[in-house]
């Protein structure tokens, strides 16, 4: 299913750069903070995460830089294939002992061949 | 494929009526999650169970209710429906539900269009 629609941010790139999406989170006590993938038609589907007390985690393909100075994550993901073309979510889990998530608003990577 | 079926795919209903949205967890799971994906609200938790009992309560409306079986699949029942209903409901499940981070795995989705 498509997600969030109208006012999602946008980034485009061309087949083998590097992208960078960004995500401001807001609950300075989160625990974890996970990025999703989802594909038009299907759920999210799980990419990388990193716990509060890690700066950068890195994954294949994928690297996740945590600032919590000013509550900032982004994913940067190494020489983007037309597959990667999706909406991205940051999600954070509350430091409460619960494991459900909240997300960010999403952004919408395109990949130019 | 994430192991996490939901039925049905599609529903289209008029105001007022009620559904049942069904959720079955992966093999091994006993958490079920629910979240509700709307154009102008986003992905937002509704409600959470554990091993048949309420675990966490999000943003869920008191026209909504959910529940899990013994075999764990879980259900959720949305009652008096308005045309703001309308969004993609997704149900997640992990291995836990509390107490350490676990990851979550989502289902395809049922699109609900209120008419």
């Amino acid at each position: 299913g498509e997600s969030v629609g109208l006012h999602l941010p946008t980034l485009s790139v061309q087949e083998g750069d590097n992208s960078i999406i960004n995500c401001a989170y807001s609950n300075s006590a989160s625990d974890y903070f996970i990025w999703y993938k989802q594909e038009s038609g299907k759920g999210p589907q799980f990419i990388i995460d990193i716990r509060s007390n890690m700066d950068k985690r890195q994954g294949q393909r994928v690297t996740v830089l945590l600032n919590k100075t000013v509550k900032h994550l982004s994913l940067q993901i190494a020489a983007t294939q037309p597959g990667d073309s999706a909406v991205y979510f940051c999600a954070e889990i509350p430091r409460t002992g619960a494991n459900n998530l909240f997300f960010g608003t999403g952004t919408r990577l395109t990949v130019i061949p | 494929d994430s192991g996490v079926t939901q039925t049905p795919k599609h529903l289209i209903t008029a105001t007022g009526q009620r559904v049942t949205l069904r959720c079955s967890p992966r093999s091994g799971d006993l958490s079920v999650y629910w979240y509700q994906q709307s154009l102008d609200q986003g992905l937002q938790f509704l409600i959470q169970y554990y091993n048949g009992e309420e675990r966490a309560k999000g943003n869920i409306l008191e026209r909504f209710s959910a529940q899990q079986f013994p075999d764990l699949h879980s259900e959720l029942n949305l009652s008096s429906l308005e045309l703001g209903d309308s969004a993609l409901y997704f149900c997640a499940s992990s291995v836990g539900g509390r107490g350490t981070y676990n990851e979550q795995f989502f289902g395809p989705g049922t699109r609900l269009t209120v008419l």
